[in-house]
């Protein structure tokens, strides 16, 4: 049972256009939702983080948004840039003794950025 | 500051035999977790070490196994390989345990032929 989904294994977008990269939950512990990038060859980087206590957070040309009531968030990249292309997982961590030191991570979304 | 580091790169095993991946973590990180990345997939937990004792582990049987030693390094063993445990290995180090980020190596390529 996948608690951590990425319904969209691929999508492409223009330079300088906007990607959104969605990711749906089911467990109602999670409390912590990060997104991270991998390139191929290299270990995932850690790119955002978002409290559940919070519904956006803001990084430069990242923004990941929170939905808790829908249990949907989603990654927002603007201006896009041909260096974002890579593999973007969203991964959740829960709260509480049984679940709170370990990230559960989606499958997964290829994001292409075409010149 | 150095990053979290792993060796080997790549590995060759056949199945039944045994293999252990090292992990070296992020300076001044003292909690290690592994995680496995199969094809296609995200990567999934199998165990996470903090001041060297395990302090949880996810759905692996016990053939998987680890250690943490005094500079917070890490080994994960794997016994009597199988063809599903062809997967990219990912060691991962956070400063504490409960903490949200963990920042991850480049990873071991294991095939079990």
């Amino acid at each position: 049972d996948q608690q951590v989904k990425q319904n969209s294994p691929s999508l492409s977008v223009q330079e300088g256009r906007i990607s959104i990269l969605n990711c749906d939950y089911t467990n109602s512990m999670f409390d912590y939702f990060l997104w991270y990038k991998k390139y191929p060859a290299e270990g995932p980087t850690f790119l955002i983080s978002i409290s559940s206590i919070k519904d956006k957070n803001e990084d430069g040309r990242f923004t990941v948004f929170l939905n808790k009531s829908a249990k949907h968030l989603s990654l927002h990249i603007v201006p896009s840039q041909p260096g974002d292309s890579a593999v973007y997982f969203c991964a959740a961590k829960g709260w509480g003794g049984g679940s709170n030191y370990k990230l559960t991570f989606g499958k997964g979304t290829l994001l292409t950025v075409n010149p | 500051e150095t990053g979290v580091t792993q060796s080997p790169t790549h590995l060759i095993k056949t199945r039944g035999q045994q293999v252990t991946l090292r992990c070296s973590s992020q300076s001044g990180h003292n909690t290690v977790s592994w995680y496995q990345q199969a094809l296609g997939q995200g990567p999934q937990f199998i165990f996470q070490y903090y001041r060297e004792e395990e302090n949880g582990r996810g759905n692996f049987p016990p053939r998987f196994s680890g250690l943490q030693f005094p500079n917070y390094s890490s080994e994960l063993n794997v016994n009597a390989l199988e063809l599903d445990d062809s997967a990219l290995y990912l060691c991962a180090s956070s400063p504490r345990t409960g903490v949200g980020e963990q920042y991850f190596g480049p990873g071991t390529r294991l095939t079990v032929t």
